[in-house]
């Protein structure tokens, strides 16, 4: 498979749930990074990674906490969210951090009841 | 403080006529410029971009226009085609991406 692969594609869950979405590249880039998109707003940076080492966190809320195990896998573990963290999270990579070519994956769509 | 912006949520064209799209921006500092183009349920797709030391970029019907002096660049889509409905995101590069609103641009045939 090519490209940027992000599993689930849909996901409910309660504010008391505990789960991780996942992100898989094999362009062989270096960098991965989580976007959030609630409707009408910006992309919003939330993490970057560059190297397996976490390079920015943009403010983001404990109650999600990125992991990645090797230049190729992203994971975002989600517990006790909320329902305004219902959006679409989506995974991009590239070369490497400060890279201008950013690859998307088709995202998770996320909703909190 | 949002730094790209776009200003315009959306727009509405008649088939074969032109899209014009605007982005503004506040940092002088960006020297780079991109145009992404999003499809519901999926990820965001690179579309065109252009290095702040240029004031035009071209590509096929596409044609991406900077002003640095008004910190402003617009993508021209022409002639538009239904296939071009779509949410184009303007995004400026120092560092790391930053992305305006959006803008849903709809191609009525």
């Amino acid at each position: 498979e090519t490209g940027v692969t992000q599993t689930p594609r849909h996901l409910v869950m309660g504010m008391t749930n505990k789960k991780s979405l996942k992100c898989e590249q094999h362009l062989g880039h270096n960098a991965m990074y989580w976007y959030k998109q609630s409707a009408k707003k910006p992309l919003e940076l939330m993490f970057v990674y560059n190297f397996k080492e976490q390079t920015e966190n943009n403010s983001v809320p404990s109650r999600f906490s990125p992991e990645c195990p090797n230049s190729s896998h992203l994971f975002l573990h989600l517990h006790t969210l909320q329902p305004e963290d219902s959006a679409l999270y989506l995974c991009a990579s590239s070369q490497e951090q400060g890279s201008y070519g950013y690859t998307f994956g088709s995202g998770t769509r996320l909703t909190v009841v | 403080d949002q730094q790209v912006k776009q200003n315009s949520p959306s727009l509405s064209v008649q088939e074969g006529r032109i899209s014009i799209l605007n982005c503004d921006y506040t940092n002088s500092m960006f020297d780079y410029f991109l145009w992404y183009k999003k499809y519901p349920a999926e990820g965001p797709t690179f579309l065109i971009s252009i290095s702040s030391i240029k004031d035009k970029n071209e590509d096929g019907r596409f044609t991406v226009f900077l002003n640095k002096s008004a910190k402003h660049l617009s993508l021209h889509i022409v002639p538009s085609q239904p296939g071009d409905s779509a949410v184009y995101f303007c995004a400026t590069s120092y560092g790391k991406l930053t992305f305006g609103q959006g803008t849903i641009l709809t191609v009525h045939p």
